[in-house]
């Protein structure tokens, strides 16, 4: 059962850049899509975008294309999200989610497997 | 871009049924899946593809789709069902969310 660990807090400055981490471990990347969702504080559920580990493709959601890079390390089973010109706004827990089918139509089967979630402040 | 639409709230009593829905154009013609999701906790998906439950889940969760209108129904409703729901759909190789459903238990 694969198991998604995410990087620890981080504090940053409105304009800077933030790289957060996804280990996945008990498993080994595939092509179901890797998901970045975020949550603002008191707010709802917002996808960013993903990545198919094995083919490398990416989809984002339109209000962060330019702005954030999602990627993959496949030798140590590893995903980034990299978002950056930050202001106060990105300030949110950042989840990384695998999708429970392969492929992007992988997505209809929803995201079966969540990280614990990164908290990214931008002050 | 593509919208959904969930109440905000939702109240039922212990042992009740509850009912939550996710409204959008032809939503029946997408797949949609539901999270829960507790104070403090990451997202737990509930129901995929419309009415299928993930392995773990109990059977009191159960979920619909038609025209314009996904709904979870959660049967004899327990305390700790009292959370946030989430619907979820997939058009065209995005992902789009609800804006999410706290259930009151009381």
């Amino acid at each position: 059962q694969v198991q998604l660990v995410q990087s620890g807090a981080e504090v940053k400055k409105p304009g800077s850049s933030v790289k957060v981490s996804c280990k996945a471990s008990g498993d080994t990347f595939s092509s179901n899509a890797l998901n970045w969702v975020r949550q603002a504080p008191g707010q709802g559920l917002e996808w960013m975008g993903g990545i198919i580990p094995t083919s490398g493709t990416t989809n984002y959601a339109q209000k962060f294309r330019g702005r954030v890079s999602i990627t993959t390390d496949e030798p140590t089973n590893t995903a980034y999200m990299e978002l950056s010109s930050l202001r106060s706004e990105d300030t949110a827990v950042y989840y990384c989610a695998r999708s429970g089918g392969q492929g992007w139509y992988g997505l209809s089967h929803g995201m079966d497997v969540w990280g614990q979630g990164t908290t990214v402040t931008v002050s | 871009s593509y919208e959904m639409t969930q109440p905000p709230s939702v109240s039922v009593s212990p042992g009740q049924t509850a009912t939550i829905t996710c409204s959008g154009d032809k939503l029946g013609d997408k797949f949609v899946c539901w999270y829960q999701q507790k104070p403090g906790q990451s997202p737990v998906m509930v129901i995929y593809q419309d009415d299928k439950r993930p392995s773990g889940i109990p059977e009191r969760f159960s979920g619909s789709n038609s025209g314009n209108t996904a709904t979870l129904t959660i049967s004899g409703t327990q305390a700790m069902d009292e959370a946030d729901y989430y619907c979820q759909a997939w058009d065209n190789s995005l992902v789009v969310f609800g804006g999410g459903t706290k259930l009151t238990v009381l």
